[in-house]
């Protein structure tokens, strides 16, 4: 099976920008969920998708949504970029859709903001 | 609400003496904890999971972790390690029950000398 994958890999934009990243999942899996990877704060949460409803939010404003379509594949957008938003930013996809199963990571997307 | 601390920042062992990487996690319902490993500008692998089977936990590339109600730990073993090994690893607790929230400890950087 594939794994999950992410596209673009890597991103440079400017600050007031937007931007938009996918993440097809693991081909079965229904759960699609966000995160983000900075040096300062670590790997925190953003949302997870699961049928193409948003199930749960992390504590990150407005300007970062996301949407799920009927094959499972997410996309998550990030509008007015700011230089703080520069970050790795990983999709986990998963077979159910409860906290007891495993979750996959994707390689990521590197967004860089200037 | 669910956290993950991971007691030491960095780790550094020679090669083929035990890893032992330490993780205390706070949770107000019986959690599934897992541990993750990230390779440098790769994304997370699931070493391990904890879903309230068995305490001891065994995983990939040797690595095994137990669980311990009464101190509220999950500490990460090896018995040898290898080169290969050097690597960050997160301390993952679910942060929401029936959801796929994982809430992930800062990390350990994980140096193994020859």
């Amino acid at each position: 099976k594939a794994g999950v994958t992410q596209t673009p890999r890597y991103l440079i934009k400017t600050r007031g920008q937007q931007v938009t990243l996918s993440c097809s999942p693991i081909s079965g899996h229904r759960s699609v969920s966000w995160y983000q990877q900075t040096p300062g704060q670590g790997l925190q949460f953003l949302f997870e998708y699961f049928s193409e409803t948003q199930r749960n939010k992390g504590n990150f404003p407005g300007r970062f949504s996301g949407r799920q379509f009927s094959n499972s594949r997410s996309e998550m957008n990030v509008s007015t970029l700011e230089l703080g938003d520069s970050a790795l930013y990983l999709c986990a996809s998963s077979s159910a859709g409860t906290g007891t199963y495993e979750q996959y990571f994707g390689p990521g997307t590197r967004l860089t903001v200037t | 609400a669910q956290s993950v601390t991971q007691l030491d920042s960095h780790v550094s062992v020679s090669e083929g003496t035990p890893v032992l990487l330490r993780c205390n996690y706070s949770s107000s319902y019986s959690p599934s904890l897992f541990w993750y490993v990230q390779h440098p500008n790769k994304g997370l692998q699931l070493l391990l999971k904890y879903t309230s089977a068995a305490t001891l936990v065994k995983g990939i590339n040797g690595f095994e972790a137990e669980f311990k109600k009464s101190e509220t730990s999950f500490h990460l073993t090896k018995p040898s390690a290898h080169m290969s090994d050097a690597a960050e690893y997160f301390c993952v607790v679910s942060g929401s029950r029936g959801y796929n929230k994982l809430i992930f400890g800062a990390g350990t950087r994980l140096a193994v000398h020859p």
